[in-house]
């Protein structure tokens, strides 16, 4: 079975600085996609960025971008620029790209605090 | 916005008591997902629909049950409630990748469950 680990329940960054939140995954398949989710304190599910593993260069979304190393099995997110809005839990997901009904694996969230 | 309503949203209950939760979508998605999520546990699945009268187990399933009778809902039920059922519950809802981009799941809003 595929796991997810988050191995930072919080993190904190000051505003206008850059935090990185680690991801890690296990799975024996070759082509799957990736996932980071940001939920606000409404609890609102928000994708963040997506990246596919048969894909090299690694996703970039404004401030956010990641960096995927697939021999590894790591996936970490850089928030550039913080701001007081990015301020949530952050959700770390696996996803086959193929069968098993499609499901996400989360990980167990990371907390991010942006200090003004 | 995807159409996705969960309901109720809000609800105590007493131990003991059946509960049901309904997830309605109008998108017409064929796969539906109910999670659980609890501080520490990120979101776990429940109980998925792969198509109506399609449901299979997830990660935590012990003491639910869940329908689909049409595509449009799909419904978990607590048949006795615990304390330890206490969670905020979400529904996804995606198609398959074939048909649709993979980061097309859709979560509802959120449905708290307290047991007291």
């Amino acid at each position: 079975a595929q796991t997810v680990t988050q191995s930072q329940p919080e993190m904190s960054v000051q505003e206008a600085e850059t935090v990185t939140l680690s991801c890690t995954y296990d799975t024996s398949e070759s082509d799957y996609y990736l996932f980071w989710y940001k939920q606000p304190p409404s609890r609102q599910m928000i994708l963040v960025i997506r990246q596919e593993a048969y894909k090299q260069q690694n996703a970039t979304e404004n401030r956010f971008s990641v960096n995927f190393q697939k021999a590894a099995k790591s996936f970490s997110l850089k928030i550039s620029d913080s701001q007081l809005g990015d301020a949530a839990m952050y959700f770390c997901a696996y996803r086959k790209l193929r069968g098993s009904n499609y499901k996400l694996t989360f990980g167990k969230g990371t907390l991010l605090t942006v200090n003004p | 916005d995807a159409g996705i309503t969960q309901s109720p949203r809000h609800k105590v209950t007493e131990t003991g008591t059946p509960v049901t939760l309904r997830c309605h979508q109008t998108e017409n998605h064929r796969y539906m997902y109910w999670y659980r999520q609890d501080p520490g546990h990120g979101l776990r699945l429940i109980h998925y629909s792969y198509g109506v009268k399609d449901t299979d187990k997830g990660e935590v399933s012990d003491g639910y049950s869940v329908s689909r009778s049409k595509t449009e809902d799909f419904l978990l039920t607590l048949e006795s409630a615990t304390s330890s059922q206490t969670s905020v519950y979400f529904c996804a809802i995606s198609d398959s990748v074939v048909r649709s981009p993979p980061d097309t799941i859709y979560f509802g809003e959120g449905s708290w469950l307290t047991v007291v």
